[in-house]
């Protein structure tokens, strides 16, 4: 089924250490990724989007990886500030007309502590 | 701009009751999606309108609903509430509401007693 599966490991950094969160998709017929960040009390906030056509995708500070091959996505966040310190959600969705509006398939989530 | 606006913030309802949550999307964006975000669930896509049709749904009872307004507003009812209801509802809105970034707002945390 549609489903990204995360099971909400834990990714304990110093600051100024990189970060790696990593993500598994199962729907090979995705064709558009997006990261979000979630910190306490609020909404998930957009860090940044990938489509299928791409394998990499640079933003500031951030990177994201799309691997096709193995249905896997990852986010790369360098130099790690305790400001970085959320839950972290890779999501996809399907362009497939009707069933796909509005529709974010969402893992389950990483939570990322940076420590001073 | 300012961003997706959902209220009220917090509610507490008692089983049985029904609740109205309500969301104010971006300036322009005409799509505008609702998920449920609990502890064991996680995320979970509830519906999705444009231009006041729902276009979208998800795998939830139908005593989840919702309408969207011509001013792309929108609001989603909850009726005879039931404990495992409570969770964080977001509203996130969009453009055209697939294959690009949502924006969502804060969230209305609803505690069913």
């Amino acid at each position: 089924g549609e489903s990204v599966g995360l099971h909400l490991p834990t990714l304990s950094v110093q600051e100024g250490d990189n970060s790696i969160i990593n993500c598994a998709y199962s729907n090979s017929a995705s064709d558009y990724f997006i990261w979000y960040k979630q910190e306490s009390g609020k909404g998930p906030q957009f860090i940044i989007d990938i489509r299928s056509n791409m394998d990499k995708r640079q933003g500031q500070r951030v990177t994201v990886l799309l691997n096709k091959t193995v249905k896997h996505l990852s986010l790369q966040i360098a130099a790690t500030q305790p400001g970085d310190s959320a839950v972290y959600f890779c999501a996809e969705n399907l362009n497939a007309g009707g069933t796909s509006y509005g529709k974010l398939t969402f893992g389950q989530g990483t939570i990322l502590t940076v420590h001073p | 701009k300012a961003g997706v606006t959902q209220t009220p913030r917090y509610l507490i309802k008692t089983r049985g009751q029904q609740v109205t949550l309500s969301c104010s999307p971006i300036s322009g964006h005409r799509s505008v999606s609702w998920y449920q975000q609990t502890p064991g669930q996680g995320l979970q896509f509830l519906f999705e309108y444009f231009s006041e049709t729902q276009r979208n749904k998800g795998n939830f009872p139908g005593r989840f609903s919702g309408r969207q307004f011509s001013n792309s507003r929108s609001e989603m009812n909850v009726s005879t509430l039931e404990l495992g209801d409570s969770a964080l509802y977001l509203c996130a809105s969009s453009l055209q509401g697939i294959n690009e970034k949502l924006f969502f707002g804060s969230g209305t945390q609803l505690s069913v007693l």
